[in-house]
């Protein structure tokens, strides 16, 4: 299985700052048609998980452009800028590339 | 608007079958692969697998494969999760969400395995 290893664990930040997540996959997320399926999902307290980000760097529909993905092969970072107290919660990435499919361990995202 | 709504869940004892469902709406639930996600009360996310849009075709984690079966009604929009011979570990909330993307989750479904 992929192993997707996210960092750090926790993450404080004062609103209207600018944090950055980091995911790492064990083997490389590039599938055989070219695509890059790694996504970034936040699951606010006591909700469940949204999608933010797929295959990379392309934002959900509805979702700020305060949000921001990059990244390649293994390597991936989320970015969010002038956070907001929405944006409190639990952060996951997920690969979609490699069956089974499969989950970063979160970052959780408080306010300072 | 789409809407995934779960039901099933609750208390069940170890080695005894449980059958999930997640009723869809909103989108053409006939187009979409569906999938199943479950997360521990430790916050751990893990995959269970995923369903073809015509339910010819599925996937599994390997270490649920043997004992979770997932189907589809299309003609009633409704997805199922048949899990048997359960386990202490499978204790989770389990989510319906339309793949591949998993850009829509439903609100979850409680799964406690006791004695």
């Amino acid at each position: 299985d992929v192993v997707m290893t996210q960092t750090p664990v926790s993450l404080s930040v004062s609103l209207g700052g600018q944090v950055s997540i980091s995911c790492r996959s064990s083997q490389s997320l590039v599938h055989n048609n070219g695509n890059t399926y790694l996504s970034w999902y936040l699951q606010k307290p006591g909700q469940s998980p949204q999608l933010l980000i797929y295959k990379v760097s392309n934002r959900f529909s509805g979702i700020s452009d305060r949000f921001s993905g990059s990244g390649s092969g293994t390597d991936f970072t989320l970015k969010i800028s002038r956070v907001e107290p929405d944006d409190l919660g639990v952060y996951y990435c997920g690969q979609g590339t490699q069956y089974p499919w499969t989950f970063g361990g979160g970052t959780k995202l408080e306010l300072k | 608007e789409v809407q995934l709504v779960e039901s099933g869940g609750g208390l069940v004892q170890p080695g005894a079958s449980l059958k999930l469902s997640c009723v869809a709406s909103g989108f053409t639930f006939s187009d979409y692969w569906m999938s199943w996600v479950r997360q521990t009360p430790g916050k751990t996310m893990e995959w269970i697998g995923d369903i073809k849009y015509d339910g010819s075709y599925t996937n599994y984690a390997p270490s649920l494969k043997n004992r979770f079966t997932i189907s589809r009604d299309n003609a009633k929009s409704t997805l199922y999760l048949q899990m048997s011979n359960v386990r202490s570990e499978d204790t989770a909330t389990y989510y319906c969400t339309r793949a591949p993307r998993l850009d829509y989750w439903g609100q979850g479904v409680m799964v406690t395995v006791s004695s």
